[in-house]
């Protein structure tokens, strides 16, 4: 059970816009700490993707952005392509006992 | 550019040992904090363990807490993890990575390895 909550699997057609949730509580982003998502090809390590809730990477497409409010953060993605199908997951700080860094379960991206 | 090349993966036995190595280059391996992040076979990412620049900070995830020990050697531009004790619920494919302070204070992990296999099985 992963601290930060992910859809298991999001999906759209080329062209279409889609946005994968990261949901949290008040000891992590309702605690005010960012979130930052990275996306893993398959087969591949993962890689960062998006940092500091909305800002991208150098190379990452102004296709995708980020935004986060509450307990929640979002990944949207625009003008879906083929290229977009990975995994993709949410990261953060957790205050708690037990925290420290914590991931989301993560998203598998489909392009149908 | 930024390299993490990470190895000492293999089978080893329930209760058995590793050490994993990780060699930096492309960057000033000493200024930079470092991290170990796991992934289980056809699972999520799960973080291990923290070391600062000066290896004056350590952290432990709670499932690893009293059982790995990671360390570094900036002269040598290599991070490392020993993994004593081992269970099958180890069992992962292991990144080292570099970590990146945001603006905010936040941590986050801008550089990972290709990762190596852990199996930990009779």
């Amino acid at each position: 059970q992963s601290v930060l909550t992910q859809p298991p699997s999001v999906s759209g057609a080329p062209g279409q816009r889609v946005t994968i949730s990261c949901t949290g509580s008040s000891s992590n982003i309702g605690a005010g700490y960012d979130v930052h998502w990275y996306q893993q090809l398959p087969g591949t390590a993962p890689k960062l993707f998006m940092y500091g809730n909305s800002n991208r990477p150098s190379g990452v497409p102004d296709r995708f952005s980020g935004s986060k409010s509450g307990t929640s953060a979002s990944l949207a993605i625009t003008g879906l392509q083929a290229e977009d199908e990975a995994d993709y997951y949410c990261q953060s700080y957790d205050s708690s006992l037990s925290g420290f860094w914590v991931f989301g379960g993560g998203t598998k991206l489909t392009v149908l | 550019q930024v390299q993490l090349v990470e190895s000492g993966g293999g089978l080893v036995k329930p209760g058995g040992s590793l050490r994993l190595s990780c060699a930096a280059s492309g960057f000033t391996f000493s200024d930079y904090y470092m991290s170990w992040i796991r992934q289980a076979p056809g699972k999520g990412l799960e973080w291990v363990s923290y070391i600062s620049s000066g290896a004056n900070t350590i952290y432990y995830g709670d499932s690893v807490k009293g059982r790995f020990t990671i360390s570094r050697d900036n002269a040598k531009n290599s991070l490392y993890l020993q993994m004593n004790s081992l269970r099958a619920e180890d069992t992962a494919v292991y990144y080292c990575a570099r970590v990146a302070r945001g603006g905010s204070g936040s941590y986050y992990f801008d550089s990972w390895g290709q990762g190596t296999l852990v199996t930990v099985s009779s």
